[in-house]
Formats: C-alpha cells, sequence, structure tokens
C-alpha cells in the first residue's frame, strides 16, 4: 500500500481555489489515487479517483503527474459548506486487500 | 434504499461488559469494513471482509472480533470493553474492485458513537 503524506490542515477563504497537495512515493504501479470528504459527524464520503494525468468532475479535479509520485487535489472557488476533511488514499484496482485512509487534511473555509 | 446501516447508533458501556455493532447494507456489495475513528487519529481499519464467510485484520484489530456469516451483515464485536475502546465506528461496503470499471468507491454508515466508562 502507498505511504501517503498530506498536510494536516489547510485555511483558505470563499470563492477562492484550493489545492491540496498528497505525496505518495512508493506507490505501486497498480495502485489508483482516491480522495474522500468527511463532514463533522458524518462517515466520509467518495470524492474522486484517477490513475494518471488529469480527471474532473462536478465537484473537483485531480492532477497526477507522470511519475505518479504526488497528486492534486483542486476544489474550485470553495464555500464555507467545503468545510471538511480530505482524505487521500492509494489501493489497488486489481486485488482484494485492505483500505487504509490516514489522518486526512482539514480544511477550514473562512468567510 | 437504505445504504448502509449501522446499529446501535450509541451506546455506553463499563469496563468489561460485551457488545456487538451491526452493519447491514443493502447494495449486494461485496467487500465490508469496520473503522474506528478517534479525535487528531483520522479513520484507521479495525478489520475488513472481502466476501462472506471471510474476514482479515486490519490496522489495529486487537480487542476486537469480527463476522460475517451473512453477505449483507458485518458484526463487530468487543469481547470485554476497555476504556482505550471509546470511539466513533464506522461500517463501509463496496463493490468487488476486481471488476473494470468500479472505482472501489466505500460507502460508509452513520457512526456508532460508543463510551467505555
Amino acid at each position: 500500500l502507498a505511504k501517503i503524506t498530506q498536510p494536516i490542515s489547510m485555511d483558505s477563504y470563499e470563492g477562492q481555489e484550493v489545492n491540496i497537495t498528497c505525496s505518495h512515493n512508493n506507490i505501486a504501479t497498480n495502485d489508483y489515487i482516491t480522495w474522500y470528504q468527511q463532514f463533522p459527524s458524518q462517515g466520509p464520503r467518495f470524492i474522486i479517483q484517477g490513475y494518471k494525468t488529469k480527471v474532473t468532475n462536478e465537484v473537483a479535479s485531480l492532477f497526477i503527474p507522470a511519475d505518479r509520485k504526488s497528486s492534486t487535489l483542486s476544489l474550485p472557488r470553495v464555500s464555507l459548506s467545503d468545510t471538511a476533511v480530505y482524505y487521500c488514499l492509494g489501493y489497488p484496482m486489481n486485488r482484494d486487500d485492505k483500505i487504509i485512509f490516514g489522518k486526512g487534511t482539514r480544511l477550514h473555509i473562512l468567510p | 434504499n437504505a445504504g448502509v446501516t449501522q446499529t446501535p447508533k450509541f451506546r455506553v458501556l463499563k469496563t468489561g461488559q460485551s457488545m456487538t455493532l451491526l452493519c447491514a447494507q443493502d447494495m449486494n456489495h461485496e467487500y465490508m469494513y469496520w473503522y474506528r475513528q478517534d479525535p487528531g487519529m483520522g479513520l484507521r481499519l479495525i478489520h475488513y471482509s472481502v466476501g462472506e464467510g471471510t474476514t482479515a485484520k486490519g490496522e489495529v484489530p486487537d480487542g476486537y472480533n469480527v463476522s460475517r456469516l451473512k453477505k449483507q451483515n458485518f458484526l463487530l464485536g468487543l469481547e470485554s470493553a476497555a476504556p482505550s475502546q471509546t470511539s466513533v465506528y464506522f461500517c463501509a461496503s463496496s463493490y468487488i474492485r476486481l471488476k473494470a470499471a468500479n472505482t472501489g468507491e466505500l460507502f460508509f454508515g452513520e457512526g456508532s458513537r460508543l463510551t467505555v466508562l
């Protein structure tokens, strides 16, 4: 399983773009990068997943460079409701295995 | 469609008591997981199951047992509760990841808050 490093916390203001970078130097060939979002008193929910290059959906974009040693979650024009903990995970898509979350990044959006 | 349901949502135990947390999913998912969440620690995997009748240890399995007798249910047991097991417990389930086009997305329950005095 990939060893994940991400910032413990970040602050930003409403309306700004927020980028959260995740380091995964030892990511395996079959590992996919997946991001989850967790609001207080709720379970995490899936945001986005990618293998390399760029993936975009209605919530966020995910940028993964060619060497795949890091990835960046981009949240466009954040609002107060984007205040949450964001988890970066790496796990294989081709076999059964445990899924490890880590401590995540606590994002605080200020008015 | 209820998704993932955890029972009970709140429980207070005395040290040494036993209890079972029930996780039920109605999405026909193969994989199921139990995590615990403590302040500042993120989510830590306790046990998981990749199919009916199978279980495996996660990061912090000591003091817990699990069973997956039916595909839709995953039970987490505490035989002799300790104050260190005070936590919020989350259950999750997902489709099998060995099939193409599946993201392996985990679907979480609302959590069960356990306090051990």
